[in-house]
């Protein structure tokens, strides 16, 4: 079984300008996460998709960043514009309808902005 | 305060050793309990799941949760260089949509 695939793994951009982040959940998973995590920190949730619908994004910075699950498969999530404070390292999640409470991480894409 | 505290470390321990890791929580309402794994440029890896109150132990490893103490625990016996990775806490309250507040990790380096 593939896991959960990321893209790009590393990027690095210059504050102001937009970067983008694309996710691939384990097949049949229909709920999707998106976290934060800032250096020596844990995880910190952003978004959470239940199929195509956005459940809870209380914790997305929604001035600048945005997110999208279309048809309920993939998502992409969105900064725009990037600041300094963003470099962290952004992780997606999926998980099973019928067991809800693992959650499998991909291996994150490492986001430094100059 | 956090609502999850945990010793950064890092914890530097012989191959062998038996490890004990640990976080403290200050929301009574937490009523499940995750530790994970994440080794170096990886995401995290569900370890073991508990919930409320006991013990959970699952080959070379034990999770504990003290409810009353607020304090939860992961062992690791006869602990392999393999070991050596950064271990999450996660809890989440019953409901609340599987949202997990996690602890800032533990790195744990296993020495040969």
């Amino acid at each position: 079984e593939a896991g959960v695939v990321q893209s790009p793994r590393y990027k690095i951009i210059e504050k102001k300008q937009p970067v983008a982040f694309w996710c691939n959940p384990i097949s049949g998973h229909n709920t999707l996460y998106w976290y934060r995590q800032n250096l020596g920190q844990g995880p910190e949730l952003l978004i959470r998709y239940e199929n195509e619908e956005a459940v809870d994004d209380s914790q997305l910075p929604k001035d600048r960043f945005s997110a999208e699950r279309l048809k309920g498969v993939d998502s992409t999530l969105k900064i725009q514009p990037a600041e300094l404070g963003d470099s962290a390292v952004y992780l997606c999640a999926s998980s099973p309808r019928d067991r809800t409470d693992t959650q499998y991480f991909g291996p994150g894409t490492r986001l430094t902005v100059l | 305060q956090k609502e999850v505290e945990q010793d950064p470390g890092p914890l530097s321990v012989p191959e062998g050793a038996i490890v004990s890791l640990n976080c403290t929580y200050s929301n009574s309402a937490f009523q499940y309990f995750m530790w994970y794994r994440q080794y170096s440029r990886k995401g995290p890896e569900l370890l073991m799941y508990t919930y409320s109150s006991g013990n959970k132990e699952d080959g070379r490893f034990t999770a504990q949760v003290d409810k009353s103490s607020k304090y939860i625990s992961l062992f690791i016996r006869d602990s392999q260089p393999s070991d050596s990775a950064t271990y999450l806490c996660a809890m989440r309250f019953t409901g609340g949509g599987n949202k997990l507040t996690f602890g800032t990790g533990t790195q744990l380096k296993v020495e040969l």
